[in-house]
C-alpha cells in the first residue's frame, strides 16, 4: 500500500512567498526523502532526513521531522517561478532496497 | 555524462505487442530499480536489484521480466502489452540499497494503443 500521503495536492503561489508541504506514512521509517519531478523528467533528490533528526536545511529548502506524529514537512523560502514542479516525499524501512514515495505536491510559483 | 540512461524516451506500441526498455547506471551503484509512474503522478516501485540480484518484486504481473545482465545495467521487457501498462516508467539507482538517495532516469512513455 501507498506509505505517503501529501498535503496539499496542488499549490499555487506568488514568487517570493514561502511554500510549505507536508507528508504523512504510516509505519515506522529509517529515513525520510524529499525529491523534485519537473515536468517531462526524472525525479532529483533534494535532501534525505533520518529517523532521529528533528530538522535540516539546504540552502531555500527545510526540512521537519516528526516521528511520533508519522509525518514531515518541506518548507521552501522566497520561491522562484523556477521552484515550478512536483515534490514528493519518499520513505525507507527497515530491509531497505524499497523506496516508497507519496503521490506528491504540485507547485506552481506565479512570477 | 548522463549518470542513468534509460532508452527509448518515448515508446508507442499496439496491445499484444512485447517491448523492451533499456537502462545503464555509470555512477558504481550496486542496486538498481524499476518505477512506474501513472497519469495521476503516483510513483510505484516494481522491482529492485543488488549486485544482479532480485531483491524486491512489487507483485507486478509476470508479463513483465527484469533482467540485469550486469549491476551496470537493469532492462525491462513486457510481454503481451495491455492499455493498463501505459505510463512513464523510471530506472533508478543507489549506493547500495540501504537508506540513500536515489539517482533516476530521465523515464520512457509508454503509450499503448
Amino acid at each position: 500500500s501507498q506509505q505517503g500521503e501529501e498535503d496539499p495536492q496542488a499549490l499555487s503561489i506568488q514568487e517570493g512567498e514561502n511554500a510549505t508541504m507536508n507528508c504523512s506514512y504510516k509505519t515506522s521509517i529509517n529515513n525520510l526523502q524529499w525529491y523534485r519531478q519537473n515536468s517531462g523528467r526524472g525525479l532529483v533528490h533534494l535532501i534525505l532526513i533520518r529517523s532521529n533528526e528533528r530538522e535540516k536545511h539546504s540552502g531555500r529548502l527545510r526540512v521537519t521531522l516528526d516521528t511520533s506524529k508519522k509525518s514531515s514537512s518541506l518548507l521552501i523560502t522566497a520561491s522562484r517561478a523556477a521552484d515550478t514542479a512536483s515534490y514528493f516525499c519518499a520513505t525507507d524501512h527497515t530491509g531497505g532496497f524499497k523506496t516508497i514515495f507519496g503521490a506528491g505536491t504540485r507547485l506552481f510559483v506565479k512570477a | 555524462d548522463t549518470a542513468v540512461s534509460q532508452t527509448p524516451k518515448y515508446l508507442v506500441t499496439q496491445m499484444g505487442n512485447d517491448k523492451s526498455i533499456k537502462c545503464e547506471q555509470n555512477l558504481g551503484h550496486d542496486t538498481m530499480y524499476w518505477y512506474k509512474q501513472d497519469s495521476k503522478k503516483f510513483l510505484k516501485i516494481m522491482f529492485s536489484y543488488n549486485n544482479k540480484e532480485l531483491i524486491i518484486n512489487e507483485t507486478v504481473p509476470n508479463r513483465f521480466s527484469p533482467k540485469s545482465p550486469d549491476k551496470a545495467h537493469l532492462n525491462l521487457h513486457i510481454n503481451s502489452l495491455e492499455l493498463g501498462d501505459s505510463a512513464v516508467y523510471f530506472c533508478a539507482s543507489s549506493q547500495s540499497g540501504v537508506g540513500e538517495k536515489l539517482f533516476f532516469g530521465s523515464g520512457t512513455q509508454l503509450s499503448v494503443l
